[in-house]
């Protein structure tokens, strides 16, 4: 299947720092990408929508200016979290849709434990 | 009320038994359905993916779908110790965009 990888897979970061995620897909062309954030024992919540060459479409209640995405390339999309608190610590996910046939299923990155001290 | 409901658990079972996983929705344009499987602080892995409703088998997985009572079902065969971990349906209208239940989390005991 379609491999996406996500760089960190941990970072440790001070209170008030900036933080950037990556996730590319390795042998196919994303479009789209999706980042999620899980909170533990808790199930994956959609943060926004990347799309390659335009903005990224953001869910309700979280903050385009806090988390800045961007996708420039086919292949890569960039999650950066701003000016973090402790209350961002969460696993971040990103994901691409399947495109194999109208698939919908979605491939996922391995995830990135942020830690804000 | 949540668009996908799924059972937290935990749930454990011994080893060899058949597992059970359900999750239930509201939303009627949900037109695919996927079990996904997540270890520990990994993301999630695609295990089964499905569009019809009856039931779909691969090795010791079978995905069921009941379109008519908003319901689906994952079973495990023969379960291993290597099977424990969370479990996460998904599903999807014509959008690409995935709805996940919360997750359900296993321990199979040797």
């Amino acid at each position: 299947g379609a491999v996406v990888s996500q760089h960190p897979s941990w970072v440790i970061c001070k209170s008030g720092t900036s933080v950037k995620i990556e996730c590319r897909s390795l042998d196919f062309q994303a479009t789209t990408m999706f980042w999620y954030r899980q909170f533990p024992k808790q199930s994956l919540m959609l943060m926004a929508t990347s799309n390659e060459g335009s903005k990224a479409t953001y869910e309700q209640g979280v903050e385009k200016d806090k988390f800045l995405i961007n996708h420039a390339s086919l292949t890569l999309s960039t999650l950066t979290v701003t000016s973090a608190h402790p209350e961002d610590s969460s696993f971040y996910i990103c994901s691409a849709p399947g495109t194999t046939g109208g698939n919908t299923e979605a491939f996922f990155g391995q995830g990135t434990r942020l830690t804000v001290v | 009320q949540k668009e996908v409901e799924q059972d937290p658990g935990p749930l454990s079972v011994p080893e060899g038994a058949i597992v059970s996983l359900n999750c239930t929705y509201s939303n009627s344009a949900f037109q695919y359905f996927m079990w996904y499987r997540q270890y520990s602080r990994k993301g999630p892995e695609l295990l089964m993916y499905t569009y019809s409703s009856g039931n779909k088998e691969d090795g010791r997985f079978t995905a069921q779908v009941d379109k008519s009572s908003k319901y689906i079902s994952l079973f495990i065969r023969d379960s291993q110790p290597s099977d424990s971990a969370t479990y996460l349906c998904a599903m999807s209208g014509t959008a690409r965009q995935l709805t996940f239940g919360s997750g359900t989390q296993l321990t199979v005991l040797p």
